[in-house]
């Protein structure tokens, strides 16, 4: 068990729409990062958060946001979803501000766009 | 262009052979981790080097700078070491980059 709890786990939902992801680190863990799974793109990062700033940001859409909470979860934000978008959605975190430090994944959200 | 480069694509292997993976990237690095993810989708993080050298148990992790280039070696393979493993490299300049993964199997 890594301690990085991400919900929901899956999520179905129709071309359009708007979801939101959330994700809470393991304790003591002040970095989020954002990472999407697609099958024809592999891993992508998406977005970086530490201690509730956003601390660089990868190949993420405009559609696409996220932020981080006093509380450290975080949480991304999908809209105007398109069949693309379908994709395992990861977070991870680690105690550091940069690559340094270990990282600890969450099982993901599978998101499904119909 | 930040780039990261896995090799083999995919490798099968028979029980207690060594096996290595290789990852190439293009620029200079902050560090370079290698990943587990196994065929449930979960995703380990197996090891974060910066130089030099790490032994966990039957995994080694090596990272030459000058070259550019790491190796993940697997000692004694067994077929729980079926997955398939990630190269991800931190560039400077914030950047983090996947390579495409090798898909290992390892038949008893």
């Amino acid at each position: 068990d890594s301690g990085v709890t991400q919900t929901p786990k899956h999520l179905i939902t129709a071309t359009g729409q708007r979801v939101t992801l959330r994700c809470s680190p393991r304790s003591g863990d002040l970095s989020v990062y954002w990472y999407q799974q697609s099958l024809d793109q592999g891993l992508q990062f998406l977005i970086h958060y530490y201690n509730g700033e956003e601390r660089a940001k990868g190949n993420i859409l405009e559609r696409f946001s996220a932020q981080q909470f006093p509380d450290l979860h975080s949480e991304l934000n999908l809209s105007s979803l398109e069949l693309g978008d379908s994709a395992l959605y990861f977070c991870a975190s680690s105690v550091e501000p940069n690559y340094n430090s270990p990282l600890h994944f969450g099982n993901g959200t599978r998101l499904t766009v119909t | 262009k930040n780039e990261v480069e896995q090799s083999p694509q995919n490798l099968t292997a028979q029980e207690g052979e060594f096996i290595t993976i290789n990852c190439s990237y293009s620029v200079g690095i902050s560090a370079l981790h290698w990943l587990q993810q196994h065929p449930g989708g979960g995703i380990v993080s197996l090891f974060m080097l910066s130089s030099g050298k790490k032994k966990h148990g039957r995994l080694i992790a090596t990272i030459n700078i000058q070259e550019k280039h790491s190796s993940l070696h697997i000692t004694a393979s067994h077929p729980r070491d079926s997955a398939v493993y990630i190269c991800a490299v931190f560039f400077t300049g914030n950047q983090f980059y996947f390579g495409t993964g090798t898909s290992l199997t390892v038949i008893p």
